[in-house]
């Protein structure tokens, strides 16, 4: 059981340039989210999507855009990346509130260079 | 809207001493409160959660926490440190609506002494 996957691990932008970062959940979660974590921030929500369907804006949208393309895929694109952006990114799922699955389930992160 | 204070950016204990990372909520209907824990350069992990019932809720590794309503705290303990507890730990809130928000302290780093 992968729990959830996110891909890539690494990588280096340049100022401008666009990107996805993908992420898969095989737990038939209903919600999904991104976070971006930087020093002494804890994490910031992005995006989120409480079903398939459905997404809204978290803490620190700007200059992201979200796809829940299906029940176990929620994709986040920088369509012109800043040096701003330059954070680890986590992505997580939780079963629907009040069905006793209440936990978020973390990726293990994409660690994301913007120069 | 929700949101959670964590208090102290790092907490530094003695291997054996007891440790108490503080975490206020803010929430205007009953809470969901968690912890988690993040090993450096991996992923967060749930400690323990409280959403109803018994208000001390005993987590993984030895630790605990209380939900304080009329203090608005769910502060996390653990009697003796390990080496291996260093980490940094996150306090986080929820609610009970089919749409809710995981929110996130900004975090604290614990650090254990020998």
């Amino acid at each position: 059981n992968a729990g959830v996957t996110q891909t890539p691990k690494f990588q280096v932008l340049k100022t401008g340039q666009s990107m996805t970062l993908q992420c898969a959940q095989d737990m038939n979660h209903n919600s999904m989210y991104w976070y971006r974590q930087d020093p002494g921030m804890g994490l910031r929500l992005i995006y989120y999507s409480a079903s398939e369907g459905t997404t809204d804006k978290g803490e620190v949208p700007n200059g992201y855009n979200v796809s829940r393309l299906n029940k176990r895929e929620f994709s986040l694109r920088l369509e012109s990346a800043a040096p701003s952006q330059t954070s680890v990114y986590f992505c997580a799922s939780s079963g629907r509130q009040g069905r006793g699955n209440t936990e978020a389930f973390f990726g293990q992160g994409t660690r994301l260079t913007v120069v | 809207a929700q949101s959670v204070t964590q208090l102290g950016s790092h907490v530094s204990v003695s291997e054996g001493a007891l440790v108490l990372l503080r975490c206020n909520y803010s929430s205007s209907v009953p809470p969901y409160l968690f912890w988690y824990v993040q090993y450096p350069n991996q992923g967060l992990q749930l400690l323990l959660k409280y959403t109803t019932g018994a208000t001390l809720v005993k987590g993984i590794n030895g630790f605990e926490a209380e939900f304080k309503k009329s203090e608005t705290s769910f502060h996390l303990t653990k009697p003796s440190a390990h080496m291996s507890d260093a980490a940094e730990y996150f306090c986080a809130v929820s609610r009970m609506d089919s749409s809710y928000k995981l929110i996130f302290g900004s975090g604290t780093r614990l650090l254990v002494r020998p």
